[in-house]
Formats: structure tokens, C-alpha cells, sequence
């Protein structure tokens, strides 16, 4: 696998579930993003962590939970989601958080909470 | 604080003719400038970048973008299209100094037509 990859690419689930978005970089790098792209609307970054340590938190719902075990591996935990949080997930990458640097994306997790 | 503006949601072009996506930005602090590119199904993949020095910057694909502060505009260029072009093209700025924070436009979606 090269680059970051982000599992699973769909993902159906009721507002009472609890699941998981997981995002993998095989790219060295030290900052790791998730970004929220709703149709229509710009990017929206959520957060951000450098060196496994979370640097931003961009007024996300409690309902979203971020980890980062590693600087190779980035979760997004999901629970007791609305209607409205249903749409594409990016994780993204970079060398460090110094936005020079590119941002390299995942294909994203297509999210449906019905 | 910054924000972009791309005022074509769609344009619809021809195969072989030149096409130009427009991006403004605005912002009370220098900025570093970017297009990415997103095709179905896959995350955004950077096209070119703008940091410093020569304004017409030159990415991949044979997409070309320039630079101009006094109109605060980093325009996408592209003297002929292929059908694989057909892509969402997204700009975004951040600030040169301190934070990682790329602010997003809400994407311009090119159509090549045979």
C-alpha cells in the first residue's frame, strides 16, 4: 500500500451505533487531518494532530472522537451521529503542520447516518 | 482571517479548448496558495502550489496557475482540456507564517465535453 488509505470507503449506520473510520499513512509523515466534505460546502478541517499529539479541534461535536496511536495511524470514532453528519470523511498528511508542505488525502469514507 | 472565493460552481468546456477556473482570496496576512484536484471516488491530489518567487507556477497535467496580489487572484489555466479532466478543482490559502490551517473554496466542477 502506498500513500493514505482510509477504511471502510462506505459506511451505513443508525443514529445509536457506535463505529469507526480508520486512516493509514505510508508516507513518513508527522501531521495527520480529518477533514469533513459536505456537498456544496468548503472542506471543513476537524483535527489535526502532530506527532500523535491533537493540535486542533475545531469545534467538533463530542459525538466525533479522534485517536491517534501512532503517527502512521489516525481513528475517528463515531457515536449517537445525527442526519446531518452524513457525507464524505478525509483523512489527510503531511511532512509536518507547516502548511507549505502539501497535504496528501485518502479516497475518503462516504457516511450515511440514517 | 482568510477566506476563498471560487465564483463558478460548473463550467461545462470542449475537449481541446482552453479552459480558466477562477479563485480569489482574501486576507490581511501573506499567504501561500494551492489547487488541488479531485476525481470521482478519490481524495484531492495537489496540482500546484504557490509560495514565493515567480507568480506563473506551473503543476502537473498541464495546468498552470498565476499569482496576482493586487487582484488577490490565483486563476487555474489549462490551454487545452482532455476529457480526463473532468474533475472538481478546489483552491485554497493559508497563511505563510505559523498555522497549518488551509482555508478551502467550495470547488469549481469541470465538465469536458467530446
Amino acid at each position: 500500500e502506498t500513500g493514505v488509505t482510509q477504511t471502510p470507503r462506505h459506511l451505513v449506520m443508525g443514529m445509536t451505533n457506535k463505529k469507526s473510520l480508520k486512516c493509514e499513512q505510508h508516507l513518513g509523515h508527522n501531521a495527520m487531518y480529518w477533514y469533513k466534505q459536505s456537498a456544496k460546502k468548503p472542506l471543513e478541517l476537524m483535527f489535526v494532530y502532530s506527532l500523535e499529539e491533537r493540535v486542533e479541534n475545531n469545534s467538533v461535536p463530542s459525538r466525533f472522537s479522534p485517536e491517534c496511536p501512532n503517527s502512521s495511524h489516525l481513528f475517528l470514532h463515531l457515536h449517537t451521529l445525527q442526519p446531518e453528519d452524513s457525507a464524505l470523511y478525509l483523512c489527510a498528511s503531511s511532512l509536518t503542520t507547516e502548511p507549505a508542505y502539501e497535504q496528501y488525502f485518502g479516497p475518503g469514507t462516504r457516511l450515511t447516518v440514517t | 482571517a482568510q477566506s476563498v472565493t471560487q465564483l463558478d460552481s460548473q463550467v461545462p468546456v470542449f475537449e481541446e479548448a482552453p479552459v480558466e477556473l477562477r479563485c480569489n482570496y482574501s486576507s490581511s496576512v501573506s499567504v501561500y496558495l494551492f489547487w488541488y484536484v479531485q476525481y470521482p471516488n478519490q481524495g484531492l491530489q495537489l496540482l500546484l502550489k504557490y509560495l514565493s518567487g515567480s507568480t506563473l507556477v506551473k503543476g502537473i497535467n498541464g495546468f498552470e496557475a498565476e499569482f496576482n496580489k493586487s487582484q488577490t487572484s490565483f486563476h487555474l489555466r489549462k490551454p487545452s482540456v482532455h476529457i480526463s479532466d473532468t474533475a472538481e478543482y478546489f483552491c485554497a490559502v493559508a497563511p505563510s507564517s505559523g498555522t497549518y490551517k488551509y482555508i478551502f473554496g467550495t470547488g469549481t466542477r469541470l465538465k469536458v465535453l467530446a
